[in-house]
């Protein structure tokens, strides 16, 4: 079993629609969880780091589910400038080592 | 400058040459890393410096050597790589509390290297 795992997609949907996406990890030890952005050939940006009690940044929202070892992104109102790879991030150990998931890739079509 | 900078943006080196990538952080952070991107494949940590001293070595071939002169510059020196090698090396930064990383890793454009 990968340590942090996602679904690569891609997810196609039209502009407007929501969307979400499920990262599941190995160790229910874990403390950190972050949601990042890639843009092709771009580096890696923070979206948003994940709570235990869910929150929400505008149209994003990041769930914890501890007891099944997942943690969620929800984006509504998709737009265009949304297409990008979102990469799960784990910190699975006591340290400061970050686990990246493969990505899972996102097109929102016109 | 700001933010995480990374030179050269674009490498191209043989077999045998020997070349360095480096890294500068402008952020005031203590801990620095080298992460390796291939394609369809999920990035790969290298190296971790914190406090300028190696905390991690993630089996990374002798072929890559890091060097943290201080806490704001991180070196990669290649020499004798491989094809394989060919990736877009990522330099990231992070504010450490404790020994762990809390707070997001700010990542710099990286360097795209091809090994021929």
């Amino acid at each position: 079993r990968k340590e942090v795992e996602q679904d690569p997609g891609p997810f196609n949907v039209p502009e407007g629609a929501t969307v979400a996406f499920n990262c599941t990890y190995s160790n229910s030890a874990s403390q950190s969880f972050f949601w990042y952005r890639q843009d092709c050939r771009k580096e890696p940006k923070l979206l948003m780091s994940v709570y235990s009690s869910g929150n929400e940044d505008g149209r994003f929202t990041a769930q914890l589910n501890r007891a099944s070892q997942y943690i969620s992104l929800l984006i509504r109102d998709s737009k265009l400038s949304d297409s990008a790879t979102y990469l799960c991030v784990v910190n699975l150990n006591a340290g400061n080592m970050l686990t990246f998931g493969g990505g899972t890739r996102l097109m929102v079509k016109p | 400058e700001t933010g995480v900078t990374q030179t050269p943006r674009h490498l191209v080196m043989g077999m045998t040459n020997k070349k360095s990538l480096k890294c500068e952080q402008h952020l005031g952070h203590n801990a620095m890393y080298w992460y390796k991107q291939s394609a369809k494949k999920p990035l790969e940590l290298m190296f971790v410096y914190s406090l300028e001293e190696r905390v991690e070595n993630n089996s990374v071939p002798s072929r890559f050597s890091p060097e943290c002169p201080n806490s704001s510059h991180l070196f990669l020196h290649l020499h004798t790589l491989q094809p394989e090698d060919s990736a877009l090396y990522l330099c990231a930064s992070s504010q450490e509390i404790g020994g762990r990383t809390y707070n997001e890793q700010f990542f710099g454009p990286g360097t795209r290297l091809t090994v021929l």
